[in-house]
């Protein structure tokens, strides 16, 4: 089955851009969402295909997807944005979704 | 406002059943496939089962195949998962979940699933 590939964690400073990947064979080819889970609560889409945003998502989230890789990028980041964060594909061989393994993202 | 609201959890003995409810309000449910995802303690999210808008289409994960099956009674906006032989591995948070065309936009807050002696 097809895997998603996360580093567990990624460590920023406030005000600075965070950069999330997501590793999988030919993941360009493929749609790419985006969650974030604060602790104690259910997930949030923060992107979809890639990189659209749902209403009421800050601009600050961006997405992007090329060759073997996805990233999420958060830019100017603030306290909040501390959570983990999953991406999210749809198999077409299994016809089944697929998530990362999940990054922690930590504020420093 | 759009609501999912899981229930049914508990801790269970291994071997035996539970039946988890999703009560949907604040959209037509009868527009959506439905799916549950669940977490298990410290872990990442892992894909249970899904079913579409008219219950025509049913999947499972492999890891539950055979074992849980899912159902919705659109008259009710309610979706459900029966699960039958619970193990420990099927101790987690399961979430409901609204499926868009390839994600999910809208999750419940989940329902605690133990599986103890």
């Amino acid at each position: 089955s097809y895997v998603l590939t996360q580093p567990p964690s990624v460590s920023v400073a406030p005000g600075q851009t965070a950069r999330i990947t997501c590793g999988g064979n030919n993941i360009g080819s493929e749609s790419v969402h985006w969650y974030q889970q604060k602790p104690g609560q259910a997930p949030v889409l923060v992107v979809y295909d890639d990189c659209d945003r749902p209403s009421g998502i800050p601009e600050r989230f961006s997405g992007s997807n090329s060759g073997n890789t996805a990233t999420l990028t958060i830019s100017r980041v603030e306290a909040g944005d501390a959570a983990d964060y999953y991406c999210q594909v749809w198999d077409s061989s299994s016809d089944h979704p697929v998530f990362g393994t999940g990054t922690k993202v930590t504020v420093l | 406002e759009m609501q999912l609201v899981e229930s049914g959890g508990g801790l269970v003995q291994p071997g035996r059943s539970l039946r988890l409810s999703c009560a949907a309000s604040g959209f037509i449910f009868d527009n959506y496939a439905m799916h549950w995802v669940r977490q298990a303690p410290g872990k990442g999210l892992e894909w249970v089962s899904g079913i579409s808008w008219n219950s025509g289409s049913i999947d499972y994960a492999d890891s539950v195949k055979g074992r849980f099956t899912i159902s919705r009674d659109n008259a009710k906006n309610s979706l459900y998962l029966q699960m039958n032989s619970l193990s420990a591995e099927d101790t987690a948070l399961y979430y409901c979940a609204k499926k868009g065309t390839g994600w999910y936009d809208y999750w419940g807050q989940g329902t605690l699933v133990t599986v103890s002696s």
